[in-house]
């Protein structure tokens, strides 16, 4: 069926360092990604957002690639700081009436 | 400009019973969503009011309703709440793009 998951489920990175967060998607129709950012006990946060008709996009600090021949997207965080450590979720959009969301990566900042 | 806004921020019910939410949309936003946020779970698509109308609904029993005012703000119903309706129910809005704009949510506890 379709789906979007996430590679992996927890990321640990050192402050500084960059951070990267996968995604895979399986519907080659999708049209418009999201990457959302929800801390502990709030709700998602729109972090970047990257149509079909581009490979890369990028924001503060931030950067999402899109490789739609493997139907893979990843979110870049450059000098990832303690305030970045939150879960991610990537989101696949086919029409604005349905998105679908991945369980989330949780990001980790080691001081 | 205000976000979106969700309340209660938590609610604690015991089996059996009603539970009703509310999310107020980002001014000018016309479209709400609900969504359901289990423990270690994704988000899971719950319903989908615009213009006042139920456009959509996801995989839920018919229990799960709600309904959307001329204002644009919604009510999202439980009806004889079960242990595993316990969950973090999140409230989006959108306008004409395609970006979700999130609440915080309401935590529902069902003892």
């Amino acid at each position: 069926g379709e789906s979007v998951g996430l590679h992996l489920p927890t990321l640990s990175v050192q402050e500084g360092d960059n951070s990267i967060i996968n995604c895979a998607y399986s519907n080659s129709a999708s049209d418009y990604f999201i990457w959302y950012k929800q801390e502990s006990g709030k709700g998602p946060q729109f972090i970047i957002d990257i149509r079909s008709n581009m490979d890369k996009r990028q924001g503060q600090r931030v950067t999402v690639l899109l490789n739609k021949t493997v139907k893979h997207l990843s979110l870049q965080i450059a000098a990832t700081q303690p305030g970045d450590s939150a879960v991610y979720f990537c989101a696949e959009n086919r029409s604005y009436q349905k998105v679908t969301f991945g369980i989330g990566t949780k990001l980790q900042v080691i001081p | 400009e205000a976000g979106v806004t969700q309340s209660p921020t938590h609610l604690i019910k015991t089996r059996g019973q009603q539970a009703t939410l509310r999310c107020s949309p980002i001014s000018g936003h016309t479209s709400v969503y609900w969504y359901q946020q289990a423990l270690g779970l994704g988000l899971q698509f719950l319903l989908w009011y615009d213009e006042g109308e139920e456009r959509n609904r996801g995989n839920f029993p018919p229990r799960f309703s709600g309904r959307q005012f001329p204002n644009y703000s919604s009510e999202l119903n439980v009806n004889a709440l079960e242990l595993e309706d316990s969950a973090l129910y999140l409230c989006a809005s959108i306008r004409v793009s395609d970006t979700q704009y999130f609440g915080p949510g309401t935590r529902l506890t069902v003892l």
